[in-house]
């Protein structure tokens, strides 16, 4: 039973546009969100994270979105661009998993940004 | 790029043999993870370490043991290699709770 679900595989956009990636979860206990960004032959990369006492944190291009009741984050590039093309991963974890932290991660959405 | 290194990078090799698979740090962070990825399923944790000596199963323990007798050093072996464990395999580091966790470039290991 999968915790954390993203279910869309792909998604495909063209550059200078909006990229949305979504994710749902279903585990209340969860209070860190994390979106990481893999390309081929390379470990994942963290991009972006936010606690569950906001609902929206920015970095640049890039913003998440947590809707607490809904049990759903997203994340938003814009304006998309063609190196933005990767595998992107939510995670999630929970502080009742203790010290160490450890994430639980969806099956990650393959984004393509067509030039 | 965090410190990690993964060795080896690719192995082949066949059911029933040990294989273990080592993760270097120079980070000096506390926290280290194996996870593993397969299609469909995202990254799954296998094991984690909180300290030197101190270990703990992940959701996908089954078949695997760690070893952590050193702050840098993190092994992963696979006692009895089965067809399942074809995978592509992460380390990742943190030195902090809270802190994002970063990832080692994997170990693609294939068992036939």
């Amino acid at each position: 039973d999968q915790q954390v679900k993203q279910n869309s595989p792909s998604l495909s956009v063209q550059e200078g546009r909006i990229s949305i990636l979504n994710c749902d979860y279903t585990n209340s206990m969860f209070d860190y969100f994390l979106w990481y960004k893999k390309y081929p032959a390379e470990g994942p990369t963290f991009l972006i994270s936010i606690s569950s006492i906001k609902d929206k944190n920015e970095d640049g291009r890039f913003t998440v979105f947590l809707n607490k009741s809904a049990k759903h984050l997203s994340l938003h590039i814009v304006p998309s661009q063609p190196g933005d093309s990767a595998v992107y991963f939510c995670a999630a974890s929970s502080i009742s998993s203790g010290s160490a932290r450890q994430l639980t991660f969806g099956s990650g959405t393959q984004l393509t940004v067509l030039p | 790029d965090a410190g990690i290194t993964q060795s080896p990078r690719h192995k082949v090799t066949e059911t029933g043999t040990p294989v273990t698979l080592r993760c270097h740090q120079t980070e000096n962070h506390r926290y280290m993870y194996w996870y593993r990825q397969d299609p469909g399923h995202g990254l799954r944790l296998i094991h984690y370490s909180y300290g030197v000596k101190d270990t703990d199963k992940g959701e996908v323990s089954d078949g695997y043991s760690v070893s952590r007798s050193k702050t840098e050093d993190f092994l992963l072996t696979l006692e009895s290699a089965t067809s399942s464990q074809t995978s592509v395999y992460f380390c990742a580091i943190s030195d902090r709770t809270g802190s994002p966790l970063h990832f080692g470039n994997g170990t693609r290991l294939t068992v036939t």
